[in-house]
């Protein structure tokens, strides 16, 4: 499987946006690029997912480098509530039997400073 | 929709005991999912549920039975608890075979002694 790297931990400032980056040098062609995040105490909470576009969605926006070996997940205004642990994820196009297996890494935590 | 629930929330066993962890989903999910987070890790796949009577094993199958009751219930049975076994529980669902997202519950915190 594919791995992916991501910074232990970042800090920002409320009401400023935020660059959460990954590295995912040996993603394969067909690998979705997915994030997770999961605030303390509470169970992961899919964010946003993409392949080769730039996504964007009400919660966050997702740039994917156009050789596909990083990306950036973006959170606009950051607020308190978006402090959490922040996982970015590959899992492969093809879902044999329907299975999609998420392997979590260790993800970053993000602290929002009031 | 209460979406992913979980039973119960806590859990104190003592080695050697069993126990089922319980998941419903009411959103009409196809495929369902158990996962364990051991304290500053990411979370691992025990056992998956492709769609209705199927089952697999995921990365750490050891220890661990399930059961997809029905389309609405994946439940975890632990046979014989070991203090390993010490984590929290997350049950996920996702809607169809097309769909990339999971959901997730709100978990179950066992301590095995």
């Amino acid at each position: 499987d594919a791995k992916t790297t991501q910074p232990n931990s970042m800090e920002s400032n409320e009401e400023e946006p935020v660059h959460l980056p990954c590295n995912h040098s040996t993603i394969s062609g067909t690998d979705y690029i997915h994030w997770y995040r999961q605030l303390p105490s509470q169970g992961p909470e899919y964010v946003i997912h993409g392949l080769t576009s730039n996504v964007n969605n009400r919660m966050a926006s997702l740039a994917i480098a156009e050789d596909r070996k990083s990306s950036t997940l973006i959170l606009h205004r950051a607020t308190l509530r978006d402090a959490a642990v922040y996982y970015c994820i590959l899992s492969p196009g093809l879902l044999i039997q329907g299975a999609q297996k998420l392997v979590f890494g260790q993800g970053t935590r993000l602290t929002i400073n009031p | 929709n209460a979406g992913v629930t979980q039973t119960p929330k806590f859990q104190v066993l003592k080695t050697g005991q069993s126990m089922t962890l319980q998941c419903a989903q009411d959103m009409n999910h196809n495929s369902m999912y158990w996962y364990r987070q051991d304290p500053g890790m990411g979370l691992r796949l025990i056992y998956y549920s492709a769609s209705e009577g199927t089952t697999d094993k995921g990365e750490v199958p050891n220890g661990y039975n399930v059961s997809r009751l029905n389309k609405r219930e994946f439940s975890l049975r632990l046979e014989s608890a070991a203090p390993s076994q010490t984590s929290v529980y997350f049950c996920a669902s996702r809607p169809t075979q097309g769909a990339r997202e999971q959901y997730f519950g709100p978990g179950t915190r066992l301590t095995v002694t």
